[in-house]
């Protein structure tokens, strides 16, 4: 059984760089999925953020490409996300994914708890 | 606002069915991209209850059905239980200048 946990602070100050890493238990991050982030701020829907693949190939939303950088470390099993210039709007519950791609839209199967992050100084 | 539009809520009487529409257009559902279904309890992570428009995942019950028509999709749930009370999101891929996997607004489902 495949479990991914998040983890990281849960306080950012506005105009510093959000960080969270996923780890993948129970199964490899080098298998044939693609790993990705999505997030939900409080009271509201899923946003898509990015994902990787154990290669390093990454796809990101376009609306937070800019700010976005996910990376994958294989030795330990996990990846990562980081936020930069984050504001009062990136607060959210972030969630990692695992991405089953058989067609061209993937669909998430393994989901971690997630992890609330508030954006305040 | 996302591309992908939900009815804020649907509501029925245990036994009943209830469909979750999920509307597109020619640039994600109507350019042939799949629909994913999901379902997220309170205070709990989404969960996978339909896959490639129509697939249930082992362990989901065939109380849950999905279907795919032109630029829509749509989630029945017969035989409406308590434990079916939560929010569920419709998921797929865009393909205009943002492209972008999408998720749907997401729609409240109340047991009356």
């Amino acid at each position: 059984q495949v479990q991914l946990q998040e983890s990281g602070p849960g306080l950012v100050k506005p105009s510093g760089t959000l960080s969270l890493t996923c780890a993948v238990s129970g199964g490899s991050i080098s298998s044939s999925n693609w790993w990705s982030w999505v997030r939900q701020p409080p009271g509201k829907g899923l946003e898509w953020i990015g994902e990787i693949y154990h290669s390093g190939s990454t796809n990101y939303n376009p609306s937070l490409k800019s700010r976005v950088t996910i990376s994958v470390d294989k030795s330990k099993n996990q990846f990562s996300l980081k936020l930069s210039s984050v504001t009062a709007a990136d607060t959210a519950v972030y969630y990692c994914a695992r991405g089953v791609v058989v067609a061209a839209t993937p669909w998430y199967d393994y989901w971690g708890q997630g992890t609330l992050v508030t954006v305040s100084s | 606002q996302s591309v992908l539009t939900q009815p804020p809520s649907v509501s029925g009487a245990p036994g009943q069915r209830v469909t979750i529409s999920c509307t597109g257009s020619s640039s994600n559902i109507g350019a042939g991209y799949d629909v994913h279904w999901y379902q997220q309890l309170p205070g709990t992570a989404p969960k996978l209850l339909i896959y490639g428009n129509s697939n249930r995942p082992s362990g989901v019950p065939d109380r849950f059905s999905g279907s795919k028509s032109g630029t829509s999709a749509s989630l029945a749930i017969t035989g409406l239980q308590a434990e079916d009370e939560a929010d569920y999101y419709c998921q797929s891929y865009d393909s205009s200048l943002s492209a972008s996997y999408v998720f749907g607004t997401g729609t409240k489902v109340t047991v009356l």
